[in-house]
């Protein structure tokens, strides 16, 4: 089936932009979560979705950054006012419930000039 | 929280050679996974492994929960196995992934 899709696959914005990027999880997965990965490191925890409401959001680094899965499905994850130090790779992931293995999608690359 | 370390931290063999990367955890974990990130920059799943020993083909994991380590073998690499592998873990208060800092695999043909 299909996996984890995240669109867009490449963002570039000028810095104080507003960006929206978004995740269509594994269909039947009810939780989402949110990372970004600088380059030469490990993924970073941002936020994670059990349904609808946001379970865990001690990740966001501060609040410019704001997710919302309205419907339980497709998440967007908000960047308000980009800063440079916003650049890096966002990833979403899906399980089937909390206590499965996660599945990552491509990826979106943000870069803000 | 839990801390996640991998070693080494570079490997570069050439094609046909095995390798083992290791994986420590400082806590007790719910959930420990291998990835594979390729040149392309996309995490593929290789093992979901709280605990016990799994195969798939070149490719097997072992992890000793009680001693707190993952093992990742990698038997007649290829050139297509090099990138970076990942082992992250899950703790039992949360469901984020901690992640390791990565074993960067470079196979020379």
């Amino acid at each position: 089936g299909a996996g984890v899709s995240q669109t867009p696959s490449n963002k570039v914005t000028e810095k104080g932009k507003y960006v929206e990027l978004r995740c269509d999880p594994i269909s039947g997965h009810t939780a989402l979560y949110w990372y970004r990965q600088s380059l030469g490191q490990g993924p970073e925890f941002l936020i994670y979705f059990q349904g609808t409401g946001a379970a865990d959001d001690s990740g966001l680094p501060n609040d410019r950054f704001f997710a919302v899965r309205p419907e339980g499905s497709v998440s967007t994850l908000k960047i308000q006012r980009t800063e440079r130090g916003d650049s890096a790779v966002y990833l979403c992931a899906s399980s089937l419930t909390l206590r499965t293995a996660q599945y990552f999608g491509p990826g979106t690359r943000l870069t803000v000039l | 929280g839990i801390q996640v370390e991998q070693s080494p931290p570079d490997l570069i063999l050439q094609e046909g050679a095995n390798s083992t990367l290791r994986c420590n955890f400082s806590d007790s974990v719910n959930n420990l996974q291998w990835f594979h990130q390729n040149p392309w920059g996309q995490l593929i799943n290789l093992f979901y492994i709280p605990s016990g020993t799994k195969q798939n083909g070149r490719l097997s994991a072992t992890t000793v929960a009680t001693e707190r380590y993952s093992l990742l073998y990698i038997s007649s690499s290829q050139t297509t196995d090099s990138g970076v592998y990942f082992c992250a873990c899950r703790e039992d208060s949360n469901y984020q992934l901690i992640w390791g800092a990565g074993t960067k695999l470079i196979i020379k043909p």
